[in-house]
């Protein structure tokens, strides 16, 4: 089975804090993701990337960085944390070729007071 | 802009019954079209991937798919009260995928 571990299920921040969410896969897939999930707006795209030190930006980077120095590994950074980042983020993982699925980690809650 | 169109619910299914659930979306050339099913507080996971005009049959679980509409549907026959969560339609916008914002059904004993 797929599997997709997120670092933290839950975490409470101050505002201003360097917040780090950590992913790791054990499938050895390439692509990897950052969602963000909130109430009425669905799961919204923050980063992807498609190869090791390789990133792109989705629909709302603004706020975000992203690292991935080894293929498992791919890591969300919130330099300096704001209430209104204050979600469910959604690391996820899939083959670069074949029809794109989805596989999720469990998911990481973050507070930001 | 690249998007998923899906009735938020929230839908009310007796147990038993045949719940359907609608998705539209917008860009005619993607080829991949996805149902996942997320319980309350859980992360998203497949239940239905479906490639080509017509339908896919899975136990339970029917996906349906019509190109030249841009439309995907999800039936789930002999509804459970353990189908109770929200389903998200996506479909693959290039290397990502593009999510609605979810159905969210209610089957009730």
């Amino acid at each position: 089975d797929v599997k997709v571990t997120q670092s933290s299920r839950y975490l409470v921040k101050r505002t201003g804090e360097k917040v780090f969410l950590e992913c790791v896969q054990d499938m050895d897939h390439e692509n990897m993701f950052w969602y963000r999930q909130d109430p009425g707006l669905g799961l919204r795209l923050i980063y992807f990337s498609y190869d090791v030190k390789m990133k792109e930006k989705g629909d709302i980077p603004e706020g975000y960085s992203v690292s991935r120095e080894k293929k498992e590994r791919f890591s969300l950074i919130l330099e300096s944390a704001s209430t209104n980042q204050t979600s469910m983020y959604l690391c996820a993982s899939s083959l670069p070729r074949g029809p794109g699925e989805l596989f999720f980690g469990e998911g990481s809650r973050l507070t930001v007071l | 802009q690249k998007e998923v169109e899906q009735n938020s619910g929230p839908l009310s299914v007796p147990e038993g019954a045949i719940a359907s659930l609608n998705c539209t979306y917008s860009d005619r050339g993607s080829q991949s079209f996805f149902w996942y099913r997320q319980y309350s507080g859980k992360s998203p996971e497949l239940i239905m991937s479906i490639y080509s005009n017509g339908d896919k049959e899975d136990g339970r679980f029917t996906a349906q798919l019509n190109k030249a509409s841009q439309y995907v549907s999800l039936l789930i026959r002999d509804s459970q009260p353990s189908d109770s969560a929200t389903y998200l339609c996506a479909f693959r916008g290039g290397t990502a995928l593009i999510f609605g914002k979810g159905t969210t059904l209610s089957v009730s004993s």
